[in-house]
């Protein structure tokens, strides 16, 4: 079964709203955590770094107040999108590692489509 | 920045044949992760190695981690229609405890097409 859950799986806002999306982590604790983001036919492209107790971490031309994380608990990291335009539609998934006796292993979920109309 | 090298970007092939897919990188990294995603839905991990030189294999796929820490490949031996998807390799620079713990830098995905 799934280790990581996102909600909601599909969204559609009117622009200039906010809307926000869910990452869980199941039955493991994770301190950091991952955004991403994903046009179609393309490869993941890392948004920042979730970090429980502290502030995000963006990667370069991020927009860190438009792009609003916060690691709420060890199992929680929520990705807020604000004042939303229709080039921000996209799917966005996140991913957790958790640790393992040999190394960790990074788990997706399962995906949030933003549709911005 | 490091960028990984994905190839083939697209295969198409028949029901039963074997399938090689392989990444490339101008870094080192320790660990090297194989993923598949179908359309709509998040990355499912299939192959973690966490070794230079490490040959693991899931069913009917195996991977490999190169010896330089530069480079991995994925088979699919007996292709079936399920096989299906994108794939993409990843790789992580940092083990735990790292500045860069859990954060991946993605291939650019080989798309395959199984036909029945």
């Amino acid at each position: 079964g799934a280790v990581v859950s996102q909600h909601p799986s599909r969204v559609i806002c009117k622009s200039g709203t906010s809307v926000k999306i869910e990452c869980r982590s199941l039955d493991f604790q994770a301190t950091t955590m991952f955004w991403y983001r994903q046009f179609p036919k393309q490869s993941l492209m890392l948004m920042a770094t979730s970090n429980e107790g502290s502030k995000a971490t963006y990667e370069q031309g991020v927009e860190k107040d438009k792009f609003l994380i916060n690691h709420a608990s060890l199992t929680l990291s929520t990705l807020t999108v604000t004042s939303a335009h229709p080039e921000d539609s996209s799917f966005y998934i996140c991913s957790a590692p958790q640790p393992g006796a040999t190394g960790n292993t990074i788990y997706f979920g399962e995906g949030s489509w933003l549709t911005v109309v | 920045g490091q960028q990984l090298n994905q190839s083939p970007q697209s295969m198409f092939i028949q029901e039963g044949e074997d399938v090689s897919m392989n990444c490339t990188s101008s870094s080192i990294f320790n660990t090297w992760l194989w993923y598949k995603q179908d359309p709509g839905e998040g990355p499912v991990l299939l192959i973690a190695l966490y070794k230079a030189g490490e040959l693991t294999s899931n069913g009917r796929l195996t991977a490999q981690f190169g010896i330089t820490r530069k480079d991995s490949f994925l088979n699919i031996s007996a292709s079936i229609p399920s096989d299906v998807g994108i794939y993409f390799c990843a790789g992580q620079s940092s083990n735990a405890g790292g500045t860069s713990y859990g954060k991946l830098t993605f291939g650019q995905g080989t798309i395959l097409t199984v036909h029945p």
